[in-house]
């Protein structure tokens, strides 16, 4: 079974401070993705990774930034936190956009409370 | 404009019987997948079913099926025989092939199952 794992499932921080989310995946998977979830928004993709050291934009890439430096692990960096990114946050992996089997499997989320 | 939209932010169903969960999409990609996840109180985003859009058939997937109404842009997820585990937050989300690796997901629906 494909597993994906979070660093923390609940994690409080200060405005201003610069915090770090990571994520792993055992599957061998080439995509990485990063989201956040919003009451009412659903599933809304801050970056994405097709490949190490490889990075896209998803949809609010603003105030956050990513690294890939292995392939099986993806973090999501905020480089100064604010209230408004209070959230839950889902990384997720998957095989490449090619192959049939393409679902993505995600991890149980980190809940972010920025104070 | 929404690329998906789910128009029902909660539904109720009794246990037992059979519930449909409403998702329409937009695109001008002939070539696109719909997938439907699961999201119990844990977190966790579970993959349900997919439908690809040169499919003949609907997806099924035991209890759950994939009403795939192309013409009416619509890909409402069935669940036959509810049981109170399916009480959970479902998502409807599109892979478009210009659209490469990324899914766009809805807003969501919350089902409670009713004993």
């Amino acid at each position: 079974d494909v597993k994906v794992t979070q660093s923390s499932r609940y994690l409080v921080k200060r405005t201003g401070e610069k915090v770090f989310l990571e994520c792993v995946q055992d599957m061998d998977h080439e995509n990485m993705f990063w989201y956040r979830q919003d009451p009412g928004l659903g599933l809304r993709l801050i970056y994405f990774s097709y490949d190490v050291k490889m990075k896209e934009k998803g949809d609010i890439p603003e105030g956050y930034s990513v690294s890939r430096e292995k392939k099986e692990r993806f973090s999501l960096i905020l480089e100064s936190a604010s209230t408004n990114q209070t959230s839950m946050y889902l990384c997720a992996s998957s095989l490449p956009a090619r192959s049939p089997n393409y679902e993505q499997y995600f991890g149980p989320g980190t809940r972010l409370t920025v104070t | 404009a929404q690329k998906i939209t789910q128009t029902q932010p909660g539904m109720f169903v009794q246990e037992k019987e059979a519930v449909t969960l409403d998702c329409t999409y937009d695109t001008s990609d002939p070539s696109y997948g719909l997938f439907w996840y699961k999201q119990p109180s844990s977190g966790e985003m579970i993959f349900l079913i997919y439908q690809g859009s040169y499919d003949q058939q609907n997806a099924t997937e035991g209890r759950y099926s994939l009403n795939f109404q192309k013409a009416r842009k619509s890909a409402n997820l069935v669940i036959s025989a509810s049981q109170l585990g399916d009480s959970a937050m479902y998502f409807c989300a599109m892979r478009e092939r210009n659209a490469g690796n990324m899914l766009t997901f809805g807003g969501g629906t919350r089902l409670m199952v009713k004993p």
